[in-house]
This record gives C-alpha cells, structure tokens and sequence, in this order.
C-alpha cells in the first residue's frame, strides 16, 4: 500500500547530540514537508521540498535541518542548536495535482 | 501573512447530536483552499474535508458539512450525528491557490478538542 513512513516512532535526543528523523514516501509525490507540533497548538512548518535536491525553510526552521536526495527520502536533522526540540514532528506529502496533504504517523522526540 | 483562528480551544458534543466548531481566516489572497483535518489519539492527521474558495456551494462529506463565508472569512465545521469515534482534535487550515514561484503550505489553526459524550 502506498503511504508515509515515519521512523522511529518516539526519539530520545542527550544534550548536545544532533538526531536524524526519517520519512520515506512510496506515493510518487513531489512535494514534501515537515512539520513540528507542540502541546495544544497547531502545525507549525519547519521546511518544505517542491522536487529533489531543492527545499526551502517554513516558519521554525532554526536548529534544523534536511536533505532531499531523492525523491522519496526527507529526513529531517534536529540540531544541537535547536534548545527546545521536545514535539511531536509530522512529515507530510502532496502530489502535483492533488491539494490532499498525506502525513505520515509521527515522531515524538523528547530531551534525556 | 496569513493566519487561522480556532477560539474554541474545547467543545463538546453528546452522541447523535450536532455540534459546530468555528474557524475563522485573514488572508489578501481572492484565490484558496480551505481544510478541516481531524487527529484522533492516534495522532495520525485525517483530511475530514476541503473547500474551494471559488466555490459558493459548501462542501459535504457524509455527516460533515461545511458553512463557508467567504466575505466574513469564515469556516465551520458541522458534525451531525456525532458518534464517539469524531472524539478527536479538529484543525482548520488554510492553503492559497498556487499560481507561481514556491508551493506555500497549509497554515493551521491551534484546534479545537472535540469530546463525544456517551
């Protein structure tokens, strides 16, 4: 079945470590995005991707980082320089001609 | 920029009955799409439904409707017949039309925490 994947599903982050959260989508999708929500907020987007090798920052994009190597891979890095990383981080996808946003299960990554 | 405004941070409803949970939006564009995602304990993001501005008919999907008021840049959600799996956390959000340059995402709302009562 087509879909997004998140991995892992919860993250323990020491201090002053730098964290790899994976989304993988078999969806054929061009866009990808990531988004991180705190307790009784909304998303907040920390960066997109429109196609490979290019992405773009969103609102919170500091002490983050990513790549987009290929077309199915957005793996979000959360950065020793990001001092308040503890949220639940969301990736999602669109298609060209779908406004549908698809999102994958979520990571919930939390300060040791 | 534009921003999406849930005031309901709380709402509940009890089983069989309708309840409406408000959105309102400030935006310059003319052009845009209007959604309510849910998000049960699971977590997982579901699209409940979407809007099109351009369109003056509301959207329905099954027992949820929209009351779209484009002058009053306002959005609500109408759940009728509420059964307990519609308990969840409900999102409004907003997307302008794409016409060039880059592909702006959804801007969210803080949600409203909707509870079925037995």
């Amino acid at each position: 079945d087509g879909g997004i994947t998140q991995s892992p599903k919860y993250l323990f982050r020491k201090e002053g470590q730098n964290v790899t959260l994976s989304c993988e989508q078999n969806l054929n999708h061009d866009a990808m995005y990531w988004y991180r929500q705190d307790p009784g907020q909304g998303l907040r987007l920390i960066y997109y991707s429109q196609i490979v090798n290019d992405f773009q920052k969103g609102d919170i994009a500091e002490g983050y980082s990513v790549s987009r190597e290929k077309k199915e891979s957005f793996p979000l890095t959360v950065t020793s320089a990001q001092k308040n990383p503890t949220a639940f981080y969301l990736c999602a996808s669109k298609g060209r001609f779908n406004e549908k946003l698809f999102f994958g299960s979520g990571t919930q990554l939390s300060v040791l | 920029a534009q921003t999406v405004t849930q005031s309901q941070p709380e709402m509940s409803v009890q089983e069989a009955e309708t309840v409406t949970l408000s959105c309102t939006y400030d935006t310059s564009e003319s052009d845009y799409y209007l959604f309510w995602y849910k998000q049960p304990p699971s977590r997982q993001m579901i699209l409940v439904i979407r809007q099109e501005a351009y369109k003056q008919q509301n959207a329905t999907e099954n027992r949820f409707s929209v009351n779209f008021q484009k002058a009053a840049k306002s959005f609500s959600l109408k759940i009728s017949d509420s059964q307990l799996g519609d308990a969840a956390m409900y999102f409004c959000a907003y997307r302008p039309e794409i016409t060039s340059g880059s592909a702006r995402q959804l801007t969210f709302g803080s949600g409203t925490q909707l509870t079925v009562l037995p």
